[in-house]
């Protein structure tokens, strides 16, 4: 079946810094990625996606984008805030297998002064 | 334009009881979601409607667990009797449509303890 893997967090940075979160995805059809953040005391949302190889998603200066040959979809941002804190969850679709959409595990993300 | 509404918010109940949980998708949307996250874990899904039919409850414990659409708007999903193993986090979410590239709308969700 389809399945979604992240990195373990949490993962902890100075403000400015480079964030990478990894994600890689084995799916039986041709999937739709996505990432969702989940900042502290509020539902899942959107943050990004991309629907077919080699698309980048981008929102809010992260971005993503879909490498089919490496089954991954690593979001990255050149410089995080403190207002960055929160869960990330990379997600996907599978168009052509069971639609049943499945996330990861999530990546806690704190950001310090 | 409103969001997904849930309620209750929070519940606690002890084991063997019963519980109802209630989901207002965003108004036009087709497609409506249950899903179950344990601390720690990301949402699992558990049933998917598409208008008030069932697209997918493959992954839905159907001995204890039930979810209803009437008239393709809002639901509820049910538990009876309740396991300790129950206690998570319910998330209800909808999309414009079923197909896997459209965006999900989550509510906050509904924080169950079984004691």
């Amino acid at each position: 079946g389809d399945s979604v893997t992240q990195m373990e967090g949490p993962v902890t940075l100075s403000e400015e810094a480079f964030l990478t979160i990894n994600c890689t995805y084995t799916a039986t059809g041709y999937p739709s990625l996505f990432w969702y953040v989940q900042y502290p005391g509020e539902g899942l949302q959107l943050l990004l996606k991309a629907t077919k190889a080699d698309d980048k998603g981008s929102n809010k200066g992260f971005e993503a984008t879909y490498r089919k040959e490496t089954t991954s979809f690593h979001l990255e941002k050149g410089s995080v805030q403190v207002s960055d804190s929160a869960v990330y969850f990379c997600a996907l679709s599978d168009h052509g297998g069971s639609y049943i959409p499945t996330f990861g595990r999530g990546t806690s993300l704190i950001v310090h002064p | 334009e409103a969001g997904v509404a849930q309620s209750p918010r929070y519940k606690i109940i002890e084991k063997r009881q019963s519980v109802a949980f209630w989901c207002n998708p965003i108004s036009g949307h087709a497609t409506l979601y249950w899903y179950q996250q344990i601390l720690g874990q990301g949402p699992k899904l558990l049933i998917q409607f598409q208008n008030n039919g069932v697209v997918d409850d493959s992954q839905l414990p159907k001995d204890r667990f039930s979810a209803e659409r009437l008239k393709g708007v809002d639901s509820t999903l049910k538990i009876q009797p309740a396991k300790l193993e129950d206690s998570a986090v319910y998330l209800c979410a909808s999309s414009l449509e079923t197909s896997p590239s459209y965006e999900q709308y989550f509510g906050p969700g509904t924080r169950l303890t079984v004691t």
